[in-house]
């Protein structure tokens, strides 16, 4: 089955560091380009970050560019969100997201059930 | 950063009613958009891909249109599951931005 867990939320101080990991099954992170999304409380959804299938290609959204950091680990077929720099306004649920674009498909068809960050003193 | 713009941003209906969402783009998208179904606490679905691509699984009462910068999602004859909040997403250029919403609720 297709799917992707995500993990890593909780609750961090204003200026603290966290990471989000989503592990893919049922398909390889080598073969699908990768993205996260967030959605902050009662507000709608904010693509953050994408990464290529072959992590060569990496973009950012500018609320989050030079704070986030995408990566991810082909071993463990796991994508990661290291953020840093954390700011009240990035409570939010983040999903990660597989990415048709490698075929000419031009939508997000796989999400995870999301993880609950929330930065607060 | 192209902007997308949803109308309306609520809308009341009943079962068996027929809607009609619109999404206007900033500027030209092809047909790069995409619409998602969002229940609350739970991810985004797919709907439709490509304007107009009916995604797998999806009901028919489920269709949308459009090209450059005015998009629509149609729902025909409303379910109770169909109550919900709908995002269109351009897949144009980075980023890919979404629609802030439509939340379709019961009349």
């Amino acid at each position: 089955e297709v799917q992707l867990v995500e993990s890593g939320g909780g609750l961090v101080q204003p200026w603290g560091s966290l990471r989000l990991s989503c592990e893919a099954s049922g398909f390889s992170l080598t073969t699908y380009s990768m993205n996260w999304v967030r959605q902050a409380p009662g507000k709608g959804l904010e693509w953050l970050s994408y990464i290529s299938s072959t992590g060569s290609t990496i973009y950012y959204a500018d609320s989050v560019k030079g704070r986030f950091t995408i990566s991810r680990d082909v071993a463990k077929n796991s994508l990661y969100l290291q953020m840093s720099s954390l700011r009240a306004e990035d409570t939010a649920v983040y999903y990660c997201a597989r990415d048709r674009t490698d075929y000419a498909e031009y939508y997000f068809d796989v999400w995870g059930q999301g993880a609950l960050v929330t930065v607060s003193s | 950063d192209i902007q997308l713009t949803q109308s309306p941003s609520f809308l009341s209906a009943s079962v068996r009613d027929r809607v009609t969402i619109t999404c206007r783009a900033s500027q030209g998208i092809s047909i790069y958009v995409a619409w998602y179904q969002q229940k609350p606490g739970k991810a985004p679905k797919l709907l439709i891909s490509a304007a107009s691509n009916l995604h797998s699984g999806v009901p028919s009462r489920f269709s949308g249109s459009g090209s450059g910068t005015q998009f629509t999602l149609t729902i025909t004859s409303l379910q109770p599951e169909d109550f919900a909040t709908y995002y269109c997403q351009q897949l144009n250029s980075y980023p890919y931005t979404f629609g802030q919403g439509t939340k379709l609720d019961i009349k």
